[in-house]
């Protein structure tokens, strides 16, 4: 069961731009929601998070939305940068088991 | 570097063969989970111990079995190996036991291959 879903695998985005990646989820009992990012032959590594009982949360030039009525989180990066070229993965957390999204392939085009 | 060590970075084998991957936290992490991703999935969480013990349990086939020794690295046993298992294996550590997510370093991950 995929209760966390990423609907786009890729992204293109001038540098410059806003970057807005997706992501939608079914269980209402996830009770707090992350973004990652992914390099080639490398682990994730943590961007930003987001507690359930928020509803944005902000760092630097990266911004995460959660419409909990909606169960979607959105991650916007302002002004995106081709630094941040690749694969961006959301998850979400229930009683400490996290459940991830297939990943977005952001591409920041200069 | 996040401080996290897998190996080994390869691993070819077949059908119905077993596997070891090993993980190495980072100095002092209690925790450690395990994750497989397989092509064009997500991460899928399998596992995790803290200092020692089993703590969280995700979909964790049977047929794969985790430990976490007194020196805190740990190992993550796949037996019986089908095709579908094929996947890029990833370890996390955290210094707590209940983890926010945030405080998790991944390592580098062990892809393997089931031929």
């Amino acid at each position: 069961d995929q209760q966390v879903k990423q609907n786009s695998p890729s992204l293109s985005v001038q540098e410059g731009r806003i970057s807005i990646l997706n992501c939608d989820y079914t269980n209402s009992m996830f009770d707090y929601f992350l973004w990652y990012k992914k390099y080639p032959a490398e682990g994730p590594t943590f961007l930003i998070s987001i507690s359930s009982i928020k509803d944005k949360n902000e760092d630097g030039r990266f911004t995460v939305f959660l419409n909990k009525s909606a169960k979607h989180l959105s991650l916007h990066i302002v002004p995106s940068q081709p630094g941040d070229s690749a694969v961006y993965f959301c998850a979400a957390r229930n009683f400490n088991k996290f459940y991830f999204g297939s990943g977005t392939k952001l591409n920041v085009k200069p | 570097d996040s401080g996290v060590t897998q190996t080994p970075k390869h691993l070819i084998t077949a059908t119905g063969q077993r596997v070891t991957l090993r993980c190495s936290p980072r100095s002092g992490d209690l925790s450690v989970y395990w994750y497989q991703q397989s092509l064009d999935q997500g991460l899928q969480f399998l596992i995790q111990y803290y200092n020692g013990e089993e703590r969280a349990k995700g979909n964790i086939l049977e047929r794969f079995s985790a430990q976490q020794f007194p020196d805190l690295h740990s190992e993550l046993n796949l037996s019986s190996l089908e095709l579908g298992d094929s996947a890029l294996y990833f370890c996390a550590s955290s210094a707590l036991r209940t983890s926010g997510g945030n405080e998790q370093f991944f390592g580098p991950g062990t892809r393997l291959t089931v031929l």
